[in-house]
């Protein structure tokens, strides 16, 4: 079974661009999560999708970042404009109803 | 709101030593427990969980029971190997309203020496 795939895996790009992040979960899995980890801390939930329907996003700072789910599938994450704060490992994961999630490798973001 | 508190690393062990990572949490209902492990260069993975109280939870030789009276979720191993030198991660998971998102600790770092 394909795990989670996410893409890119790495992006460097300059304060006040925008950048866009994409994951494919496991196939079935209805249930999609978006979280941040910055260097040295855990990972933080931004969004959680069900379907293509959002159950969480209090976290999601929604004045840059949005989020979508189209067709109950794939799912993207968009920054604009990036701060340097933004710098992080941008994580998604996927779960079939039950209580584990299954994490992708992560795509890394370096803000200049 | 809920939150994880784990044991600041790095945590040096030589190989075969008993290990204990604590970790205790803030939660407004009644929590789902994890251990999640990084491994270097790899993602992510489930170690083990616990749904309620005095359960335990067990894997590749590590075990963490859910204690509600003093809300911890310690991890445990009686004899550490090289190979389980990665990052932990304690996390929880509050089911309400159907919003199940993990909540984590800061991670420890393990390294353990031959």
């Amino acid at each position: 079974e394909a795990g989670v795939a996410q893409s890119p895996r790495y992006k460097i790009i300059e304060k006040r661009q925008s950048v866009a992040f994409w994951c494919n979960p496991i196939s079935g899995h209805a249930t999609l999560y978006w979280y941040q980890q910055i260097l040295g801390q855990g990972p933080k939930l931004l969004i959680q999708f069900q379907n293509n329907g959002v159950v969480d996003d209090s976290q999601l700072p929604k004045d840059r970042f949005s989020a979508e789910r189209l067709k109950g599938v794939d799912s993207t994450l968009k920054i604009q404009p990036a701060k340097l704060e933004d710098s992080a490992v941008y994580l998604c994961a996927s779960s079939d109803s039950g209580e584990t999630q299954y994490f992708g490798p992560g795509t890394r973001l370096l803000v200049l | 709101g809920n939150s994880v508190t784990q044991m600041e690393g790095p945590v040096t062990l030589s190989e075969e030593a008993f290990l204990t990572i604590n970790c205790t949490y803030t939660a407004t209902g009644y929590p789902s427990l994890f251990w999640y492990v990084q491994y270097p260069g790899e993602g992510l993975q489930l170690l083990l969980k616990a749904t309620k109280a005095d359960d335990k939870g067990s894997n590749k030789g590590f075990e963490a029971t859910y204690r509600k009276e003093t809300t911890s979720f310690h991890l445990e191993k009686g004899s550490v190997q090289v190979s389980d030198s990665a990052v932990y991660f304690c996390a929880l998971s509050d089911r309400g309203g159907g919003a199940d998102g993990l909540t984590f600790g800061k991670g420890t770092h393990l390294i353990i020496q031959p």
